[in-house]
């Protein structure tokens, strides 16, 4: 049973625009969230983190928004760059296993010209 | 070499022979991580090693086993491997115990194909 879920296997932004990529989770129990982006031929790299006490961090472009009651985060680009297509993982994992942490799908992102 | 390097980047072999993916970190971490990654689905974690003990194995078949003989390497013994275990094996370190963030740096992987 998938804990962590990217339902939207794609999605295409206009260059310029906002880019929302969404991920639901099931276990209630999480510590943080993580967002990872990936480049073909890479492995994945960090990209923002949230902690489950918090709401909204923001960094640069990229700002993480955590809804508890919903059980669900998003991560938003805005302005969106063509160097931003790439795959983005969610992931999330508890404070007292801190050497595990739990992955999605993924989303691939495409920036349009 | 920096961060977590992994060779070989690319690896074909037949279902009966025997090959080995390496994983190097040049991070200073004490845990490492072999992951699974096919197509539409998610990373899958197969073995974790904190402190060069394994603390995980996901259920993952025998004919995958993982060694790490210090801190710094990690190695996935592949044996009478299967078509469907054709996937991109991605390595990772983390410093685990400082923080609540676990955060976990990636090698590129070994894109691996079994005939």
């Amino acid at each position: 049973d998938q804990q962590v879920k990217q339902n939207s296997p794609s999605l295409s932004v206009q260059e310029g625009r906002i880019s929302i990529l969404n991920c639901d989770y099931t276990n209630s129990m999480f510590d943080y969230f993580l967002w990872y982006k990936k480049y073909p031929a890479e492995g994945p790299t960090f990209l923002i983190s949230i902690s489950s006490i918090k709401d909204k961090n923001e960094d640069g472009r990229f700002t993480v928004f955590l809804n508890k009651s919903a059980k669900h985060l998003s991560l938003h680009i805005v302005p969106s760059q063509p160097g931003d297509s790439a795959v983005y993982f969610c992931a999330a994992g508890f404070n007292n296993r801190d050497d595990k942490i739990i992955f999605g799908k993924g989303t691939r992102l495409h920036i349009l010209p | 070499e920096t961060g977590v390097t992994q060779t070989p980047r690319h690896l074909v072999m037949g279902m009966t022979n025997k090959k080995s993916l390496k994983c190097e970190q040049h991070l200073g971490h004490n845990a490492m991580y072999w992951y699974k990654q096919s197509a539409k689905k998610p990373l899958e974690l197969m073995f974790v090693y904190n402190f060069k003990e394994q603390t995980e194995n996901n259920s993952v078949p025998s004919r995958f086993s993982p060694e790490c003989p210090n801190s710094s390497h990690l190695f996935l013994h592949l044996h009478t491997l299967q078509p469907e275990d054709s996937a991109l094996y991605l390595c990772a370190s983390s410093q685990a115990g400082t923080s609540g963030y676990n955060e976990q740096f990636f090698g590129p992987g070994t894109r691996l194909t079994v005939l």
